[in-house]
């Protein structure tokens, strides 16, 4: 299973774009990246995946470059409701699947 | 979208007690369901494996005899905690495997044992 590996937390604006990095030096030919939120006493919310290049949604990108060993996940003009837990996950289907979560980005949005 | 719910969201019960937390997919079947458990400011720790129509495959320190997990359908997961203890309190998450890679969590069950 690839280990992912993010900023402990960061801080951030209302209004301002925020970009959360992830390594997963050791993803596989068949991995996924996928991206969760989570509020306090929730489940995770499925927020963004992909496989290469750029992903968008009505919610956020994903940007993924070519060697695959790195993900962005951008959240443009955060508002106060974004302050959350982010979670970057790397998993197949092959093989067995399950996703096994890192300590995520705590992202505090300020007014 | 694709949607799990949990019930009960919520439990409180008595030390040596039984506690079963259901885990249902509502819009779709899934082969796979997923337990975690996670405590206050912690990640999500991941319990069990569960497929439908076998045995569920424990994490590596997770008492099977102590979480008994049912994938009865494939819309059905349930998790029971067995004689329950102060150390078991904690939030229970389920997920469910939709279309191959994306998982989808419920909402999670608070679990405190007295």
């Amino acid at each position: 299973l690839a280990k992912t590996t993010q900023p402990i937390s960061m801080d951030s604006y209302e209004g301002q774009e925020v970009n959360i990095t992830c390594s997963h030096n050791n993803i596989a030919t068949n991995d996924y990246i996928t991206w969760y939120q989570q509020f306090p006493s929730q489940g995770p919310r499925f927020i963004i995946q992909g496989y290469k290049t750029k992903v968008t949604n009505e919610v956020a990108s994903l940007f993924i470059p070519a060697d695959r060993k790195s993900s962005t996940l951008s959240l443009p003009r955060v508002s106060l409701s974004d302050t959350a837990v982010y979670y970057c996950l790397v998993g197949s289907n092959t093989g067995g699947f399950k996703t096994i979560f890192g300590a995520g980005t705590r992202l505090f949005v300020k007014a | 979208g694709a949607v799990v719910s949990q019930h009960p969201s919520r439990v409180i019960c008595k030390s040596g007690t039984s506690v079963k937390i259901e885990c249902r997919s509502l819009d779709f079947q899934a082969t796979t369901m997923f337990w975690y458990r996670q405590f206050p400011k912690q990640s999500l720790m991941l319990m069990a494996t569960s497929n439908e129509g076998s045995k569920a495959t424990y994490e590596q320190g997770v008492e099977k005899d102590k979480f008994l997990i049912n994938h009865a359908s494939l819309t059905l997961s349930t998790l029971t905690v067995t004689s329950a203890h102060p150390e078991d309190s904690s939030f229970y998450i389920c997920s469910a495997r939709f279309r191959g890679e994306t998982q989808y969590f419920g909402p999670g069950t608070r679990l405190l044992v007295l």
